[in-house]
C-alpha cells in the first residue's frame, strides 16, 4: 500500500524557516518524482514544487521561488521541503504527493502538515 | 500560466442524483486533465487522469469526457459519501494548476 506521511509543521513568525519532511513507502520511491502541494485555510489547491525522481530537476512556483528548497533521499525514502523567509501568506496546510510519470497526476497524497505564520 | 475554469462552483443535489461538473482549460492541455476529489479535512484523491482514465479503486459511477479544451466530470448516481469538493488539474505544463473547485452538497 502506497503511503505518504508528512511531519514537521507548526507554528513559525514571518521571516522564520521551517523543514517539511515526508516519509514514503510502499512502493519504489526512487523511481518516482514528487510534487509538493498546498492549501491555504478554506481556499484551493496551489502547486508549488516538483523533484524528479533522481533530483536532477527541481521546479517551483513562482510563490515560492527562492525562499523554499525540494530535496530528496532516495536511501531513506524521504522528501523534504526547506521552508525560508517565511510570510503570511504561506499558512497552509502542505501535501507531498507521488507523481505518475505517463499522466503527470498526483496518484497519491498524504495526509497533510500545517503551517501556521504567525507573529 | 494555464487557467482553469471550474463550473459550478457549489450544487446542491439529492442521493441518486445525476452530477455534471464542467472545467475548461485556457489553452490546449492535450487531454491532461485530472479529476480529485477532497472530502471535508482530507486530503485530496485522485478520480481520474488524462481526462477519462478512472484511477484504481475509483467506483464506476464516476466517469470523465472532453471535447479538447472543456472537461467534463459526472457522478451517473450521487451517494451520500460522494459529498466533497472537486478539482480539477492540468499537467500539461508547469506550473501545474488547479481550477477553484465545485462543492457538493445534500440538497
Amino acid at each position: 500500500e502506497v503511503q505518504l506521511a508528512e511531519s514537521g509543521g507548526g507554528l513559525v513568525q514571518p521571516g522564520g524557516s521551517l523543514r517539511l519532511s515526508c516519509a514514503a513507502s510502499g512502493f519504489p520511491f526512487s523511481s518516482y518524482s514528487m510534487n509538493w502541494v498546498r492549501q491555504a485555510p478554506e481556499k484551493g489547491l496551489e502547486w508549488i514544487s516538483y523533484i524528479s525522481s533522481a533530483s536532477t530537476t527541481r521546479l517551483y512556483a513562482d510563490s515560492v521561488k527562492g525562499r523554499f528548497t525540494v530535496s530528496r533521499d532516495n536511501a531513506r525514502n524521504e522528501l523534504y521541503l526547506e521552508m525560508n523567509s517565511l510570510r503570511d501568506e504561506d499558512t497552509a496546510v502542505y501535501y507531498c504527493a507521488r507523481e505518475d510519470a505517463e499522466s503527470g497526476s498526483t496518484d497519491y497524497w498524504g495526509q497533510g502538515s500545517l503551517v501556521t505564520v504567525s507573529s | 500560466d494555464i487557467q482553469m475554469t471550474q463550473s459550478p462552483s457549489s450544487l446542491s443535489a439529492s442521493v441518486g442524483d445525476k452530477v455534471t461538473i464542467s472545467c475548461r482549460a485556457s489553452q490546449t492541455i492535450a487531454g491532461h486533465l485530472n479529476w480529485y476529489q477532497q472530502r471535508p479535512g482530507k486530503a485530496p484523491k485522485l478520480l481520474i487522469y488524462s481526462a477519462s482514465t478512472l484511477h484504481s479503486g475509483v467506483p464506476s459511477r464516476f466517469s470523465g469526457s472532453d471535447t479538447g479544451t472543456e472537461f467534463t466530470l459526472t457522478i451517473t448516481t450521487l451517494q451520500l459519501e460522494d459529498i466533497a469538493t472537486y478539482y480539477c488539474q492540468q499537467s500539461f505544463t508547469i506550473p501545474q494548476t488547479f481550477g477553484l473547485g465545485t462543492r457538493v452538497d445534500l440538497k
